[in-house]
C-alpha cells in the first residue's frame, strides 16, 4: 500500500518566490496534518484537517503561510513570499478516524525546502 | 500547556546491548496517548510504539518497549539488543486534547543514539 506521498522531495528556490508543497493522504485517512522541522525549533505542528476542514491552524507562523485540502485525497500547502527563515523540512501525516489521544500518525518522506 | 521534555541531546550503546531513552512529559489532561517515533539519516518519521494513558500495562512491539510510569510522568523507550540500524534520532510525542473533539500531537526535541559496533 501507498504511503503517505509528498512533492517536491526537495526545493530550492529564491527569496520572494511563490513555494507549493504537496501532499496525499493514505487513501481512508480522515485527518491530514502539517509540519516543519528546524534544528532550532524541533518538529512543530503548523495546521491540520479533519474531513477536508481546517482545524486548528494556529501553528501557523504568519499570513505568507496558507493550506488547502480541496479533497480527501490532496492537500497543499504554500508559501508566498518565502524567506530564508522558511528552509525547512516540511512533514506531512495522515491520521485515520480523526486526531485522537491514540490514532497514529503517518508520515510522509518530507519535502526539503531551501531559500536562497 | 503541553510540553514533551527529552533530556539526553544523544546517547551512545554497543551494539547488542540494551538502551534507555528518557521522555518526561507535562499535562493536566486525563485522555492522551504518548508516541515514539525514529527518524534516521534518510528523514523519514517511523512509527515505533504507543502507550496510552489509561492503558494499564506497559507497550511492547518487538525490541521496543515502553517503561509508562505515569505518576512520575515519564515514557521512557527501551530498546533491546540494539542494532547498528537502530542508529537514528528518536522522538518522543504526546497526543493530547486541543479543543472540540481533536487531539494535538506535541514532539519533543528528539534524542540522536548511535549504535556502535
Amino acid at each position: 500500500d501507498a504511503g503517505v506521498i509528498q512533492s517536491p522531495r526537495h526545493e530550492v528556490t529564491e527569496m520572494g518566490q511563490e513555494v507549493t508543497l504537496r501532499c496525499k493522504p493514505i487513501s481512508g485517512h480522515n485527518s491530514l496534518f502539517w509540519y516543519r522541522q528546524t534544528m532550532m525549533r524541533g518538529l512543530e505542528l503548523l495546521i491540520y484537517f479533519n474531513n477536508n476542514v481546517p482545524i486548528d491552524d494556529s501553528g501557523m507562523p504568519e499570513d505568507r503561510f496558507s493550506a488547502k485540502m480541496p479533497n480527501a485525497s490532496f492537500s497543499t500547502l504554500k508559501i508566498q513570499p518565502s524567506e530564508p527563515r522558511d528552509s525547512a523540512v516540511y512533514f506531512c501525516a495522515s491520521s485515520f478516524g480523526g486526531p485522537s489521544s491514540y490514532n497514529e500518525q503517518f508520515f510522509g518522506p518530507g519535502t526539503r525546502l531551501t531559500v536562497l | 500547556a503541553q510540553k514533551i521534555t527529552q533530556t539526553q541531546p544523544g546517547m551512545f550503546v554497543q551494539e547488542k546491548e540494551a538502551v534507555t531513552l528518557d521522555c518526561t512529559y507535562d499535562t493536566s489532561d486525563p485522555s492522551y496517548g504518548l508516541f515514539w517515533y525514529k527518524q534516521p539519516s534518510s528523514g523519514e518519521m517511523i512509527f515505533l510504539i504507543y502507550q496510552g494513558s489509561y492503558d494499564q500495562q506497559n507497550a511492547t512491539e518487538g525490541r521496543y518497549s515502553l517503561n509508562f510510569q505515569k505518576a512520575r510522568k515519564s515514557a521512557n523507550l527501551v530498546i533491546s539488543a540494539s542494532q547498528l540500524g537502530d542508529s537514528a534520532m528518536y522522538f518522543c510525542a504526546m497526543s493530547s486534547y486541543s479543543g472540540g473533539s481533536n487531539y494535538k500531537l506535541t514532539f519533543g526535541k528528539g534524542t540522536l543514539l548511535t549504535v556502535n559496533p
